[in-house]
């Protein structure tokens, strides 16, 4: 079965600075999607960004991007010009290309404080 | 609607009494997810609809709990004999097709069961 790990319940950064969120994974498929989200105090899943297993290039979103190794089944979430709205729970999740189209598998997350 | 919406917001009930969660998805979003999430916890899948019909319902931890979507639209999770393990932050999610095809789920703020 696919687990996802989040080593870091919480971290702090101060505003313009750079964090970064740890993922790692384990699973026994070469096909799949990795995703992280973002959960405000609103509960409102958001969607952040997301890689596809395939792609070498690391996905980037504005301010955020990804360091993907596939090899070590990594999935680190960088946080570049960290803004106070950043602050919230954060989740990395896994998607078997092949398998259930709705078994997203989820983290424990990580709570991203952000200090002015 | 703009975005997914979920009723109640927040439900307290007593053990053993019988509970309904609704969820309104995206209009035209074909696919309905809903989510568990417990207190700490990252979501946690329960069950996916492909239009009217239950594509995996593999997550409803038992026979307790069941969901419908009936036109294809709204989707109602329901809960009889509730326990006080029910407790969490149900979230339901819709995406225009299956999520390997679009690569996001758009998420509603959830609704909170309390049982008591």
């Amino acid at each position: 079965a696919q687990t996802v790990t989040q080593s870091q319940p919480e971290m702090s950064v101060q505003e313009a600075e750079t964090v970064t969120l740890s993922c790692t994974y384990d699973t026994s498929e070469s096909d799949y999607y990795l995703f992280w989200y973002k959960q405000p105090p609103s509960r409102q899943m958001i969607l952040v960004i997301r890689q596809e297993a395939y792609k070498q290039q690391n996905a980037t979103e504005n301010r955020f991007s990804v360091n993907f190794q596939k090899a070590a089944k990594s999935f680190s979430l960088k946080i570049s010009d960290s803004q106070l709205g950043d602050a919230a729970m954060y989740f990395c999740a896994y998607l078997n290309y092949g398998g259930s189209q709705g078994n997203l598998i989820f983290g424990k997350g990580t709570k991203l404080s952000v200090k002015p | 609607g703009a975005g997914v919406s979920q009723t109640p917001s927040n439900k307290v009930t007593e053990k053993g009494k019988y509970v309904e969660l609704r969820c309104d998805p995206i209009s035209g979003h074909t696919a309905l997810y809903w989510y568990r999430q417990s207190l700490g916890q990252g979501p946690e899948f329960l069950i996916y609809f492909q239009g009217t019909g239950a594509a995996d319902d593999s997550g409803l931890p038992n026979d307790r709990f069941f969901a419908v979507r009936p036109e294809g639209s709204v989707s109602t999770l329901k809960i009889q004999r509730t326990e006080r393990g029910d407790s969490a932050v149900y979230l339901c999610a819709s995406s225009l097709n299956s999520l390997q095809n679009t690569g996001e789920l758009f998420f509603g703020e959830g609704s909170r069961l309390t049982v008591l």
